[in-house]
C-alpha cells in the first residue's frame, strides 16, 4: 500500500539554524499538510498545500516557516531560524482530495540544542 | 470552530475486556469524525471514520464508534481487547469546507493493556 515517506526521522539541530523536513506525499495524492506535536501534547496543524500554493495556515505558522513542493514528489517544511520550543514531532500528511482521507508518514522527530 | 476532547488521558483494561475511549466534539456544523491510532515510534494511522452516512461506523482491528448527535460523542469501542491494542488514540474532527481543510486533534489517550 502507497505511504507518505518523512526523512529524517530524527533531526539535531543547534538553536538559530536552518531546518529543512522532508515528505514524499503519496503520488495520486494533491494535498498536503504539516502538523506538529510537541511531547505530551495533543497534534496540532500547521500548514495545508494545494495547487502550488497555502490553502489555510495555523498561528503558528509564522515567518519562520515556509513550505515548498520544488518538484513533482516532495513536500519540504523549513524552519529559518530554529528555536527551543521548535523541538517536536513534524507529521506530514496528503489526501487525494480537501475532504479525503488524510494519510500520514511516521514523522520527523526535530530536537533543538 | 471545531474541537473535540478526549475524557481520559489513560486507560487500563485487561486483555478480553470491553475497550471504549471517550471522544467528545464542538462543531458548528455537522462534522466529519475520525479515530487514528499511534503505535510508537510511529505515524497517525486511521481507525475509522464518520462522513454523516451510518451513525455507526465499523474500522480496522474489530474496533467501532457510534456518532450521537444528541450528545456530541464519538466514543470508540472494541468488545475485547488484545495486547496489540496498545497505543495512543487520538480524536479528530474536520469541517467539510469542499477544501483542504485540516483536521482538530482531541489531546489524545493511551490505552494500556494487561494480562
Amino acid at each position: 500500500e502507497p505511504e507518505v515517506t518523512q526523512t529524517p526521522s530524527h533531526q539535531v539541530t543547534q538553536m538559530g539554524q536552518e531546518v529543512i523536513l522532508r515528505c514524499v506525499p503519496i503520488s495520486n495524492h494533491l494535498y498536503f499538510y504539516w502538523y506538529r506535536q510537541i511531547l505530551g501534547q495533543k497534534v496540532e496543524f500547521l500548514v495545508s498545500f494545494y495547487n502550488n500554493e497555502i490553502s489555510e495556515k495555523s498561528e503558528i505558522f509564522d515567518d519562520q516557516f515556509s513550505v515548498e513542493r520544488p518538484d513533482g514528489s516532495n513536500f519540504t517544511l523549513k524552519i529559518r531560524s530554529t528555536k527551543l520550543e521548535d523541538s517536536a514531532m513534524y507529521f506530514c500528511a496528503s489526501s487525494v482530495g480537501g475532504p479525503g482521507i488524510q494519510h500520514f508518514g511516521d514523522g520527523t522527530r526535530l530536537s533543538i540544542l | 470552530a471545531q474541537s473535540v476532547t478526549q475524557l481520559g488521558s489513560h486507560v487500563s483494561v485487561s486483555e478480553g475486556a470491553l475497550v471504549l475511549l471517550r471522544c467528545n466534539y464542538s462543531s458548528s456544523v455537522p462534522p466529519y469524525l475520525f479515530w487514528y491510532v499511534q503505535y510508537p515510534n510511529q505515524g497517525l494511522q486511521l481507525l475509522l471514520k464518520y462522513t454523516s452516512a451510518a451513525t455507526l461506523v465499523k474500522g480496522i482491528n474489530g474496533f467501532e464508534a457510534e456518532f450521537k448527535k444528541s450528545e456530541t460523542s464519538f466514543h470508540l469501542t472494541k468488545p475485547s481487547a488484545h495486547m496489540s491494542d496498545a497505543a495512543e488514540y487520538f480524536c479528530a474532527v474536520r469541517l467539510d469546507t469542499g477544501t483542504a481543510s485540516k483536521l482538530t486533534f482531541g489531546t489524545g489517550t493511551r490505552l494500556q493493556v494487561t494480562l
